[in-house]
């Protein structure tokens, strides 16, 4: 069964800080990994989409790599704004039935 | 512009009433998905369809009901038998099951069982 994980739960950095965040995965099969972000109250967004041949997609200031071997990827946000305040959640997609699963998380607040 | 509309964003629900949340696409996907969403849980899949006419159970469709009789709707029901139904639902959608294209995600509904 594939589990997947984001530590911290929570994250709070200053404005203008680099900052990485991670989701960990137990079944290396995947097809591909999705990253979103969710506002207090809203749907979820997405942000990059990696399929399991590519190691990184960008998009503006956000970079996600993936590692398959290792059951890793990172987003990677440059220069953070307070802007960026919002829950971040990874999900990847796995095995015959292509079964989507949701890590729980992590909440970025950049303080002005 | 494409995308996926949920209805209501809020709803209030006596206890033993049904209620039925819309959710329609205009991205011509195949594969909907509704998921439920609780503090510190995560999001948790209650059914999918993958085609008009079918649908799957998922991890927690106990008390949940849907349809899918056009390839755009896919509405879902939340009965008197779901014993804690105050929740944050989402409905989702991608080209096909089986392809490893983009999930889209609605803004949601919120239903509080009063």
């Amino acid at each position: 069964k594939q589990e997947v994980t984001q530590i911290p739960a929570a994250l709070s950095v200053p404005e203008g800080e680099n900052l990485v965040l991670n989701c960990s995965f137990t079944d290396s099969a995947i097809y591909n990994l999705q990253w979103f972000r969710q506002d207090p109250g809203k749907g979820l967004t997405s942000l990059l989409l990696i399929q399991s041949s590519q190691r990184e997609q960008t998009s503006g200031r956000l970079n996600a790599s993936l590692d398959k071997s290792s059951g890793r990827s990172t987003l990677y946000i440059a220069a953070s704004q307070p802007g960026d305040s919002a829950t971040y959640l990874c999900a990847v997609l796995t095995g015959a039935n292509s079964k989507l699963t949701f890590g729980k998380g992590i909440t970025l607040s950049v303080r002005p | 512009d494409g995308g996926i509309t949920q209805s209501p964003k809020y709803l209030f629900r006596k206890e033993g009433q049904n209620v039925t949340l819309s959710c329609e696409q205009n991205l011509n996907h195949d594969a909907m998905y509704w998921y439920r969403q609780d503090p510190g849980q995560g999001l948790r899949l209650i059914y999918y369809s993958q085609i008009v006419n079918d649908f799957q159970k998922g991890d927690i469709a106990e008390g949940y009901s849907v349809s899918r009789e056009k390839k755009e709707s896919f509405p879902l029901t939340v009965t008197s038998a779901q014993k804690n139904p105050t929740a944050f639902y989402l409905c989702a959608s991608k080209e096909g099951l089986f392809r490893s294209g983009e999930l889209f995600f609605g803004e949601g509904s919120r239903l509080t069982v009063l």
